[in-house]
């Protein structure tokens, strides 16, 4: 069964503006959120990560919002550049399996000239 | 620094066949850990060394996978026999420890194709 749901699976976004991917867990257990970033032909790279005592975390134009009482977290790109297009995957690792990391089925998004 | 390696890049097998991946991990990497990627779906994390030792290995289909990590440095992923269903990108990362640092680098991944 899939732990972490992603949504949506594709979007469409014109330069210069918001890319919003949210993503949902039913673990508790879950204590660290990252964020992977895909190139076709190439590996996922970490690009931002959480933890549940924060709310929210900014790294340039990337911010993770974290709900957990919702037990939701999203991705959001502002800014929206040309060179953001690629996979994104959401991800949550519990405590007691330090690294096995449990990942959302991805986004593909697509920033427009 | 040098990344994540992994080879070949590319595979085309016939069902029934077998095949083997290597991966050499980031230098002084304790923990390596091999996925498969179906196409439009997650990594899905079929094995985790810890050094040489195995720490999880619950989702690999061991009647036709299996893995080492001899001398707790690089590593190989097996297939024997293939089935159609696993036509997928075989991701190897690595991580200095599982509990010390969560961040897992990825190589580029072996896209195989059973035919």
């Amino acid at each position: 069964q899939q732990q972490v749901k992603q949504s949506p699976q594709s979007l469409i976004v014109q330069k210069g503006g918001i890319s919003i991917i949210n993503c949902a867990y039913e673990n508790t257990a879950f204590d660290y959120f990252p964020w992977y970033q895909q190139f076709p032909g190439k590996g996922p790279a970490l690009l931002i990560a959480i933890r549940p005592d924060v709310s929210e975390k900014k790294e340039g134009r990337f911010t993770i919002s974290f709900n957990k009482s919702a037990k939701q977290f999203s991705l959001h790109i502002m800014d929206s550049q040309p060179g953001d297009s690629a996979t994104y995957f959401c991800a949550a690792t519990p405590t007691d399996s330090w690294g096995k990391l449990q990942f959302g089925a991805g986004t593909q998004v697509v920033v427009t000239p | 620094e040098a990344g994540v390696a992994q080879s070949p890049r590319y595979k085309i097998i016939e069902k029934r066949q077998s095949v083997a991946f290597w991966c050499n991990p980031i230098s002084g990497h304790a923990t390596l850990y091999w996925y498969q990627q179906i196409l439009g779906q997650g990594p899905k994390l079929l094995i985790q060394f810890q050094n040489n030792g195995v720490v999880d290995d619950s989702q690999l289909p061991k009647d036709r996978f299996s893995a080492e990590r001899l001398k707790g440095v690089d590593s190989t992923l097996k297939i024997q026999p293939a089935k159609l269903e696993d036509s997928a990108v075989y991701l190897c990362a690595s991580s200095l420890t599982d509990f010390i640092s969560y961040e897992q680098y990825f190589g580029p991944g072996t896209r195989l194709t059973v035919t």
